[in-house]
């Protein structure tokens, strides 16, 4: 059975453009959420979706969003980009909530 | 959100049983786990356990879990170098604020020793 897969494995952005990451569930996981690690942050939970509908979000500025499409997978878009949201992006997937969390390998973005 | 805490640091020799210790936060947390992350990789799931629970026990691992004192071990048994990596101790926070998201602690460095 495949894993949460993401994409890109690296993104190289400048201040102030905008980065799309993406993500595809383990099949059969209806649940995605969104991490970002940061150095010396830690992890930190960003969205969670769930059968498409954004259900939760973390303590992040709007320029942070994101959708889940009908087969469960989904995007993290980052709008307006600062040099401080240089991080490794994690998502992870799971069946309803109370499974646990599986995650992929992250896209590390870095800003210059 | 307040913090789940985890030592930064451990280091054992080859053979030696490692013992990571978490403090979290959340006396109804339902469930608390145990990920791994070797460089330049993602979270791998080790272990969870449900907060009825006050042991888990897989192959190497043993969890113990006090629940009055907010208090999770995680036990690796005759730990070898590829144990070497971050492990992460996290709560699935059950509240208005957090929907299901985790909580983790900042992560705890286990350095394996020939």
């Amino acid at each position: 059975e495949a894993g949460v897969t993401q994409s890109p494995t690296h993104l190289i952005k400048t201040r102030g453009q905008q980065a799309t990451l993406r993500c595809s569930p383990i099949s059969g996981h209806t649940s995605v959420y969104w991490y970002q690690q940061a150095l010396g942050l830690g992890l930190q939970f960003l969205l969670w979706y769930d059968e498409g509908e954004e259900r939760n979000r973390g303590n992040f500025p709007p320029r942070f969003s994101g959708r889940q499409f009908p087969n469960y997978s989904s995007e993290l878009n980052v709008n307006a980009l600062e040099l401080e949201d240089s991080a490794l992006y994690l998502c992870a997937s799971s069946l309803p909530v109370n499974q646990p969390q599986h995650f992929g390998d992250g896209t590390r973005l870095s800003i210059l | 959100g307040e913090d789940v805490e985890q030592s930064l640091f451990l280091s054992v020799r080859e053979g030696d049983s490692s013992v990571i210790n978490c403090t979290y936060t959340d006396s109804s947390s339902t469930y608390l786990y145990w990920y791994k992350q070797e460089p330049g990789a993602g979270l791998q799931l080790l272990t969870y356990i449900f907060s009825n629970m006050d042991m888990k026990q897989d192959q190497r691992l043993t969890v113990l879990l006090n629940k009055k004192d907010k208090h999770l071990s995680l036990r690796i048994a005759d730990t070898q170098t590829g144990d070497s990596a971050i492990y992460f101790c996290a709560e699935k926070l059950r509240n208005s604020n957090s929907g299901y998201a985790l909580n983790f602690g900042k992560g705890t460095s286990l350095l394996v020793t020939p």
